[in-house]
């Protein structure tokens, strides 16, 4: 079985500063892991994902994230926050890459400081 | 990449009345997918639906209060059957793109967002 913990409701940030947004994930399988981004009324979109090799994934829009086994995270980062990341993150978690099987997490909102 | 519209955008109804929402896919997909977005909360698959068979329903969703139509490859429908304040949510759905194992993705229409008074 797979699960998702999204640490923090709702974070913010000043703009230029640094974005750091936390997911642990639980998973019996390797997993694959993804971050979405919800614009106000808007649908999800995909940022990044990982499925294989590489641990550290670079997404659209200047974000990335590094998924660590031996800590079971997939943090995403972007190093300087613009106004127009503020959104609705979620972290994801799938034991396959099936969209079928995808396990979102609670969602964090970030809000950008001027 | 999939677009996908949805109708209605967003829709305010009458306790007991029953919605129909309507997913329309720009190209021919195997497998499309219902959420539901509680207020606050994360997303929520309701069932799987595939062309030419009945849809698939997790747990703790029927066919009875979330009927589904699945008539051709790029088409669907949920509907909200006999609707509680409870079911004010936004529902969103979701095909699968991409090609090969390690490239495919889920992509989302914009939602419905529904209101129960």
């Amino acid at each position: 079985a797979q699960s998702v913990t999204q640490l923090g409701s709702h974070v913010s940030v000043s703009e230029g500063a640094l974005v750091l947004l936390r997911c642990n994930y639980s998973s019996s399988v390797p997993p694959y892991l993804f971050w979405y981004v919800q614009y106000p009324n808007q649908g999800l979109q995909l940022l990044l994902k990982y499925t294989t090799g590489a641990t550290l994934v670079k997404g659209i829009n200047g974000f990335e994230a590094e998924f660590k086994k031996s800590e079971t995270s997939f943090h995403l980062t972007k190093p300087s926050a613009h106004m127009s990341d503020a959104a609705e993150y979620f972290c994801a978690v799938s034991a396959y890459s099936s969209a079928s099987k995808i396990i979102f997490g609670s969602g964090t909102r970030l809000s950008i400081r001027p | 990449s999939a677009v996908i519209s949805q109708k209605p955008s967003r829709d305010i109804c009458q306790r007991g009345t029953s919605l129909t929402i309507q997913c329309q896919v720009d190209s021919q997909v195997t497998m499309m997918f219902w959420y539901r977005q509680q207020p606050g909360q994360s997303l929520t698959l309701i069932a799987t639906a595939n062309q030419g068979s009945e849809a698939t329903y997790e747990s703790g969703f029927v066919i009875d209060k979330f009927p589904i139509s699945r008539p051709n490859l790029t088409f669907s429908t949920l509907t909200v059957s006999n609707m509680s304040p409870e079911d004010s949510s936004i529902y969103l759905c979701s095909v699968e793109g991409g090609r090969g194992r390690w490239n495919t993705e889920a992509f989302f229409g914009q939602g419905t967002r529904l209101t129960v008074v």
